[in-house]
Parts: structure tokens; sequence; C-alpha cells
């Protein structure tokens, strides 16, 4: 069974400041990984997608790197933001359909 | 473009009492699928369902859950009875791209169970 392990359970940073969050898995035969971001009593927000064949994604301060044969990536946050502050949720897929995912990394980013 | 909407958004109820979500996908998402959250932990896949057909359930307690997604749209998560160990939140989630498989969640339902 896939294990999603994310380091560290939380994460308190100053604004400006860049960050990385870490996700590693257990099986490396992955279909696709996802990072998500969830707010206080809300759903699910897809941040970047790395299919299997991809090193990285890149969404305007976000950048995730794929390293399969290590089972690890990388979610990095440049110049953070007090509205980032969130849970960000890495998740694995490993046929392409149901997502495993990790508990999480919680980020505060204090003004 | 809507999102994925679902209703309610929070619910409570006894325990031994049935209670039913229900989810409305991305238009033209043919994929649906239910996860459940418990509180400090990432969300756990419950059904997928393509189309109507529930393809993957294995993970539903199928004693006291059931679902159904009738004409391959709107789907319905039911909970009968109820228990105190099943307060959570239940989110929906459906993709399109039968390549990427990328995933749009919902903003859940808040189930508490007294």
């Amino acid at each position: 069974k896939q294990e999603v392990t994310q380091i560290p359970a939380a994460l308190s940073v100053p604004e400006g400041e860049n960050l990385v969050l870490n996700c590693s898995f257990t099986d490396s035969a992955i279909y696709n990984l996802q990072w998500f971001r969830q707010d206080p009593g809300k759903g699910l927000t897809s941040l970047l997608l790395i299919q299997s064949s991809q090193r990285e994604q890149t969404s305007g301060r976000l950048n995730a790197s794929l390293d399969k044969s290590s089972g690890r990536s990388t979610l990095y946050i440049a110049a953070s933001q007090p509205g980032d502050s969130a849970t960000y949720l890495c998740a694995v897929s490993n046929s392409g359909y149901a997502l495993n995912f990790g508990k999480g990394t919680s980020l505060l980013v204090t003004p | 473009e809507a999102g994925v909407v679902q209703s309610p958004r929070y619910k409570i109820i006894e325990k031994k009492q049935p209670v039913a979500f229900w989810c409305n996908p991305i238009s033209g998402h043919n994929t649906l699928y239910w996860y459940l959250q418990n509180l400090g932990q990432g969300p756990e896949l419950l059904i997928r369902y393509e189309n109507e057909e529930a393809v993957d359930d294995s993970q539903l307690p199928k004693d006291r859950f059931s679902a159904e997604r009738l004409k391959g749209v709107d789907s319905t998560l039911k909970i009968q009875p109820a228990e105190l160990g099943d307060s959570a939140v239940y989110l929906c989630a459906s993709s399109l791209d039968p390549g990427s498989h990328e995933q749009y969640f919902g903003p859940g339902t808040r189930l508490t169970v007294t």
C-alpha cells in the first residue's frame, strides 16, 4: 500500500521567506503526484499536478519537483505571504485514479 | 465554470440516525470520487464512479454506507445508521481529463454525530 509522508507537520515563517515542503512516498511506480492547498473548513484547491514523466511544474511563486526514483517531491514557495497560510497536502496516484494523501504540512506565514 | 458543489455544508445528527450527502460534479466530468477526511488526516477514498458505475468501492464500509450516481451526474452518499466515529468531513471530487486525471474537490460536508 502506498504510504505518503509529509515533513514538517507544521511550519511558521516570517513573510518574505522562501520555503520548501517535503513529501515522500514508498512506491515509486506512480502515475502522477498532486499538491493541494486546504484552508480551514474548506475543500482542497489543486495547486500543481506532476505526471510521472515530468520532473517539475511551476505556477507563479510555486514550484513542485518530482524524483520518482527516490520517492520524493518538494513544493517550493517563493517570497511567502500571509495569504499562503494554509495546510498543504501531497497526494500520489498509482493508478491515475485514487489519490493517497499525506497528513499535510500546516503553514503559517507571519506578517 | 462552476466547481464541484456539495450540500449540506454542515450536518449534526444523533447516533443511529440516517444522513445523506449530495454532490454535483463539474459539468462533463465523468469520474466522481467520494473521500473521507478525519481531523488532522489526509482524505481517504471511499468510492469512485465512472459515469453511473461504481468501479472502485473497496474502501466503502458497505454495512452502513451506500452511494449512488443516477444518470452519471449527481451523486448521493448515505450513512445508515450513523455512528460517533463517522464524524468527519466528506469530500466529493471529479475529474475529466483521461490523461492527467487531475481531481477537483468540492468544499465538503462536515458531519458531527452526537
